[in-house]
Protein backbone atom coordinates (compact mmCIF):
# COMPACT_ATOMS: atom_id res chain seq x y z
CA UNK A 1 0.00 0.00 0.00
CA UNK A 2 1.47 3.34 -0.55
CA UNK A 3 2.64 5.23 2.91
CA UNK A 4 2.21 8.72 1.58
CA UNK A 5 -0.13 10.13 -1.62
CA UNK A 6 0.65 13.65 -2.45
CA UNK A 7 -2.62 13.85 -4.65
CA UNK A 8 -1.79 16.84 -7.01
CA UNK A 9 1.86 16.50 -8.89
CA UNK A 10 1.09 19.88 -10.21
CA UNK A 11 -0.66 22.93 -8.16
CA UNK A 12 -0.36 26.52 -10.01
CA UNK A 13 -1.68 29.75 -8.07
CA UNK A 14 -1.63 33.74 -8.46
CA UNK A 15 0.86 35.07 -6.57
CA UNK A 16 -1.33 36.36 -3.36
CA UNK A 17 -4.34 33.98 -3.27
CA UNK A 18 -3.83 30.78 -1.07
CA UNK A 19 -2.02 27.59 -1.40
CA UNK A 20 -3.59 24.02 -0.59
CA UNK A 21 -1.28 20.99 -0.95
CA UNK A 22 -2.69 17.45 -0.55
CA UNK A 23 -1.59 14.93 1.11
CA UNK A 24 -2.56 11.71 2.44
CA UNK A 25 -1.01 8.71 4.81
CA UNK A 26 -1.36 5.31 5.56
CA UNK A 27 0.53 3.49 9.26
CA UNK A 28 -0.94 1.28 11.30
CA UNK A 29 1.19 3.17 14.39
CA UNK A 30 0.94 6.69 15.70
CA UNK A 31 3.12 8.64 12.61
CA UNK A 32 5.44 11.39 12.11
CA UNK A 33 5.34 13.76 9.34
CA UNK A 34 6.41 16.22 7.72
CA UNK A 35 6.35 18.97 4.94
CA UNK A 36 9.88 19.41 2.67
CA UNK A 37 10.76 22.29 0.65
CA UNK A 38 12.79 21.95 -2.68
CA UNK A 39 13.73 24.86 -4.56
CA UNK A 40 15.59 24.24 -7.97
CA UNK A 41 18.67 22.44 -8.11
CA UNK A 42 19.01 23.13 -4.37
CA UNK A 43 18.76 20.47 -1.24
CA UNK A 44 15.97 19.60 1.08
CA UNK A 45 14.58 21.74 3.43
CA UNK A 46 12.46 21.31 6.58
CA UNK A 47 9.41 23.31 6.66
CA UNK A 48 7.50 21.98 9.41
CA UNK A 49 6.99 18.29 11.49
CA UNK A 50 4.14 16.77 13.70
CA UNK A 51 4.89 14.67 16.07
CA UNK A 52 2.08 13.94 18.39
CA UNK A 53 1.83 17.29 19.76
CA UNK A 54 -0.43 19.96 18.39
CA UNK A 55 -2.52 18.79 15.30
CA UNK A 56 -1.94 22.49 13.57
CA UNK A 57 0.90 22.69 13.27
CA UNK A 58 2.85 25.94 11.79
CA UNK A 59 6.61 26.24 9.74
CA UNK A 60 8.52 28.84 8.60
CA UNK A 61 7.88 31.49 6.01
CA UNK A 62 3.98 31.49 6.64
CA UNK A 63 3.28 27.83 5.84
CA UNK A 64 0.89 25.03 8.03
CA UNK A 65 0.02 21.91 8.21
CA UNK A 66 -3.04 20.41 10.02
CA UNK A 67 -2.57 16.55 11.16
CA UNK A 68 -6.05 15.04 10.56
CA UNK A 69 -6.35 11.52 11.72
CA UNK A 70 -9.59 10.97 10.83
CA UNK A 71 -9.25 11.71 7.17
CA UNK A 72 -5.41 10.08 7.70
CA UNK A 73 -4.26 13.49 5.85
CA UNK A 74 -1.67 16.25 6.20
CA UNK A 75 -2.44 19.36 4.08
CA UNK A 76 -0.59 21.82 3.58
CA UNK A 77 -1.66 25.76 3.55
CA UNK A 78 -0.61 29.21 3.32
CA UNK A 79 -2.66 32.28 3.27
CA UNK A 80 -1.16 33.99 -0.05
CA UNK A 81 1.46 32.73 -2.29
CA UNK A 82 4.78 34.81 -2.68
CA UNK A 83 6.96 34.15 -6.35
CA UNK A 84 9.89 32.72 -3.76
CA UNK A 85 7.13 29.78 -2.74
CA UNK A 86 7.84 28.14 -6.27
CA UNK A 87 9.37 24.86 -5.39
CA UNK A 88 8.70 21.34 -4.88
CA UNK A 89 6.97 19.97 -2.24
CA UNK A 90 7.20 16.55 -0.07
CA UNK A 91 5.02 15.12 2.06
CA UNK A 92 7.04 13.09 4.36
CA UNK A 93 5.60 9.78 6.99
CA UNK A 94 7.98 8.26 9.38
CA UNK A 95 6.61 5.50 11.96
CA UNK A 96 7.76 1.99 13.49
CA UNK A 97 5.99 0.20 10.74
CA UNK A 98 8.75 1.80 8.11
CA UNK A 99 11.63 1.77 10.74
CA UNK A 100 11.38 5.08 11.94
CA UNK A 101 13.12 6.18 8.58
CA UNK A 102 11.99 8.73 6.26
CA UNK A 103 9.57 7.79 3.26
CA UNK A 104 8.76 10.26 0.62
CA UNK A 105 5.77 11.04 -1.07
CA UNK A 106 6.29 12.10 -5.53
CA UNK A 107 6.40 15.62 -4.45
CA UNK A 108 4.20 18.69 -5.68
CA UNK A 109 5.45 21.47 -8.25
CA UNK A 110 4.37 24.41 -6.85
CA UNK A 111 3.96 27.25 -9.46
CA UNK A 112 2.98 30.69 -8.77
CA UNK A 113 1.71 33.15 -11.44
CA UNK A 114 2.42 37.54 -11.12
CA UNK B 1 29.96 25.56 9.64
CA UNK B 2 29.12 24.13 6.15
CA UNK B 3 26.36 21.39 7.69
CA UNK B 4 26.36 18.88 4.57
CA UNK B 5 28.56 19.12 1.91
CA UNK B 6 28.61 16.70 -1.57
CA UNK B 7 31.41 15.79 -3.98
CA UNK B 8 31.07 16.24 -7.12
CA UNK B 9 27.99 18.46 -7.65
CA UNK B 10 27.72 16.92 -10.95
CA UNK B 11 29.24 13.88 -12.94
CA UNK B 12 28.83 12.03 -16.48
CA UNK B 13 29.28 8.58 -16.48
CA UNK B 14 29.56 5.89 -19.07
CA UNK B 15 27.93 2.61 -18.88
CA UNK B 16 30.50 0.06 -16.58
CA UNK B 17 32.40 2.66 -15.44
CA UNK B 18 32.84 3.19 -11.63
CA UNK B 19 32.77 6.22 -9.32
CA UNK B 20 32.32 7.37 -5.51
CA UNK B 21 30.33 9.98 -4.42
CA UNK B 22 31.45 11.72 -1.15
CA UNK B 23 28.91 13.00 1.62
CA UNK B 24 30.29 14.99 4.39
CA UNK B 25 29.02 16.61 7.27
CA UNK B 26 30.44 18.67 10.27
CA UNK B 27 27.76 18.77 12.65
CA UNK B 28 29.00 15.38 14.59
CA UNK B 29 26.20 13.77 13.71
CA UNK B 30 25.80 9.71 14.28
CA UNK B 31 23.66 9.04 11.49
CA UNK B 32 24.03 9.54 7.23
CA UNK B 33 21.79 8.85 4.59
CA UNK B 34 21.98 8.42 0.93
CA UNK B 35 18.98 9.08 -1.19
CA UNK B 36 18.17 9.36 -5.08
CA UNK B 37 15.53 10.94 -6.16
CA UNK B 38 13.53 10.54 -9.82
CA UNK B 39 10.91 12.57 -11.03
CA UNK B 40 7.52 11.59 -9.72
CA UNK B 41 8.56 9.35 -7.30
CA UNK B 42 10.21 11.28 -4.51
CA UNK B 43 13.57 10.72 -2.60
CA UNK B 44 14.27 6.74 -2.10
CA UNK B 45 16.79 5.83 0.50
CA UNK B 46 19.77 3.39 -0.68
CA UNK B 47 22.03 3.19 2.45
CA UNK B 48 22.26 4.19 5.57
CA UNK B 49 24.24 4.09 8.91
CA UNK B 50 24.01 4.47 12.19
CA UNK B 51 27.45 5.43 13.43
CA UNK B 52 31.14 5.21 12.58
CA UNK B 53 32.15 1.93 10.93
CA UNK B 54 28.23 0.60 10.36
CA UNK B 55 26.49 0.53 7.64
CA UNK B 56 23.12 -0.87 6.48
CA UNK B 57 20.71 -1.58 3.05
CA UNK B 58 17.72 0.64 2.50
CA UNK B 59 14.85 0.36 -0.18
CA UNK B 60 17.04 0.29 -3.13
CA UNK B 61 20.38 -0.86 -2.35
CA UNK B 62 21.27 -2.72 -5.44
CA UNK B 63 24.25 -1.49 -7.25
CA UNK B 64 25.70 0.49 -5.05
CA UNK B 65 28.18 0.16 -1.85
CA UNK B 66 29.08 2.44 0.89
CA UNK B 67 31.67 3.01 3.49
CA UNK B 68 31.52 5.21 6.85
CA UNK B 69 35.17 4.95 7.84
CA UNK B 70 34.81 8.61 9.62
CA UNK B 71 32.17 9.95 11.16
CA UNK B 72 31.75 12.69 9.41
CA UNK B 73 32.44 10.94 5.85
CA UNK B 74 29.50 8.54 4.20
CA UNK B 75 30.76 7.40 0.63
CA UNK B 76 28.04 5.80 -2.20
CA UNK B 77 30.17 3.73 -4.80
CA UNK B 78 29.02 2.69 -7.90
CA UNK B 79 31.33 -0.27 -9.13
CA UNK B 80 29.51 -0.50 -12.72
CA UNK B 81 27.12 1.79 -13.80
CA UNK B 82 24.21 1.70 -15.56
CA UNK B 83 21.61 3.87 -17.48
CA UNK B 84 19.11 2.71 -14.78
CA UNK B 85 21.56 4.90 -11.82
CA UNK B 86 20.89 8.21 -13.66
CA UNK B 87 19.32 10.16 -10.89
CA UNK B 88 20.08 13.06 -8.67
CA UNK B 89 21.66 11.74 -4.95
CA UNK B 90 21.38 13.29 -1.89
CA UNK B 91 23.29 13.04 1.48
CA UNK B 92 21.52 13.62 4.77
CA UNK B 93 22.51 13.75 8.24
CA UNK B 94 21.21 13.39 11.89
CA UNK B 95 22.27 13.40 15.40
CA UNK B 96 19.45 10.34 16.01
CA UNK B 97 17.60 8.47 14.43
CA UNK B 98 13.42 9.21 14.61
CA UNK B 99 10.70 11.63 13.89
CA UNK B 100 12.52 14.56 16.91
CA UNK B 101 15.55 14.45 14.63
CA UNK B 102 15.75 16.54 11.91
CA UNK B 103 17.97 15.34 8.55
CA UNK B 104 19.87 17.58 7.06
CA UNK B 105 20.57 17.21 3.17
CA UNK B 106 22.84 17.96 1.17
CA UNK B 107 22.73 20.38 -2.13
CA UNK B 108 22.78 16.67 -4.32
CA UNK B 109 25.46 15.02 -7.19
CA UNK B 110 23.86 15.00 -10.14
CA UNK B 111 24.60 11.61 -12.32
CA UNK B 112 24.38 10.42 -15.96
CA UNK B 113 25.15 7.41 -17.32
CA UNK B 114 25.42 6.93 -20.84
Amino acid sequence: AQSVTQLDSHVSVSEGTPVLLRCNYSSSYSPSLFWYVQHPNKGLQLLLKYTSAATLVKGINGFEAEFKKSETSFHLTKPSAHMSDAAEYFCVVSSMEYGNKLVFGAGTILRVKS
Amino acid sequence: NAGVTQTPKFRVLKTGQSMTLLCAQDMNHEYMYWYRQDPGMGLRLIHYSVGEGTTAKGEVPDGYNVSRLKKQNFLLGLESAAPSQTSVYFCASSYEAGPSYEQYFGPGTRLTVT
